[in-house]
């Protein structure tokens, strides 16, 4: 199975902070990487789709990152709105696995 | 727009069985792949079952297979996971997401909660 590493699993930021969120994968996925958003009692968003393309809709703050092994989704400036636990998911092969998600909380 | 609900959750004892079901709207069902992912309480996600947009594919997570079966009903746009000999360690949070096949999941349901206690 490939393991999905990701880091770190806790991150305290202010508004207008820029962040990094990184994924490594125990072996090559190419680009079969998703980053999603997921917020209390909601559904997880999708905010990049192979690796680094923008899902329509989301802010173009977001931005996403990396190939083969190392993958980064970086919101370039935060809003309160983003304050939320952030995760990937590879999609190269059965069984697809989770990165164990990134709480983002308001310093 | 697009909409995931699931249903069939509740509280079982050990051993015994659930169907989930997850109805599907607001898209053309057979475009798509559904999957079942779960989050046991204060756990990370784990992906559970897939099914193809046919049903001719159904990979299983090792933890279910054998025990949990997946399906769909592409004329109802109903996805299924029928769940046999269940664990405490089944206890979580269902979800269903579908997706182009081989994709990454692009839309998710809000999940139902599977109890699973003696």
């Amino acid at each position: 199975d490939i393991q999905m590493t990701q880091s770190p699993s806790s991150l305290s930021a202010s508004v207008g902070d820029r962040v990094t969120i990184t994924c490594r994968a125990s072996q090559d996925i190419r680009i079969d990487l998703g980053w999603y958003q997921q917020k209390p009692k909601e559904a997880p968003k999708r905010l990049i789709y192979a690796a680094s393309s923008l899902q329509s809709g989301v802010p173009s703050r977001f931005s996403g990152s990396g190939s083969g092994t190392e993958f980064t989704l970086t919101i370039s400036s935060l809003q309160p709105e983003d304050f939320a636990t952030y995760f990937c998911l590879q999609h190269d092969s059965f069984p697809y696995t989770f990165g164990q998600g990134t709480k983002l909380e308001i310093k | 727009q697009v909409q995931l609900v699931e249903s069939g959750g509740g509280v079982v004892r050990p051993g015994t069985s659930l169907r989930l079901s997850c109805a599907a709207s607001g898209f053309t069902f057979t475009n798509y792949g559904l999957h079942w992912v779960r989050q046991a309480p204060g756990k990370g996600l784990e992906w559970v079952a897939s099914v193809s947009k046919y049903g001719t594919v159904t990979p299983y997570a090792e933890s279910v297979k054998g025990r949990f079966t997946v399906s769909r009903d592409n004329s109802r746009n109903m996805v299924s996971l029928q769940m046999n000999s269940l664990t405490i360690e089944d206890t979580a949070v269902y979800s269903c997401a579908r997706n182009i096949w081989s994709s990454s999941f692009d839309s998710w349901g809000q999940g139902t909660l599977v109890i699973v206690s003696s």
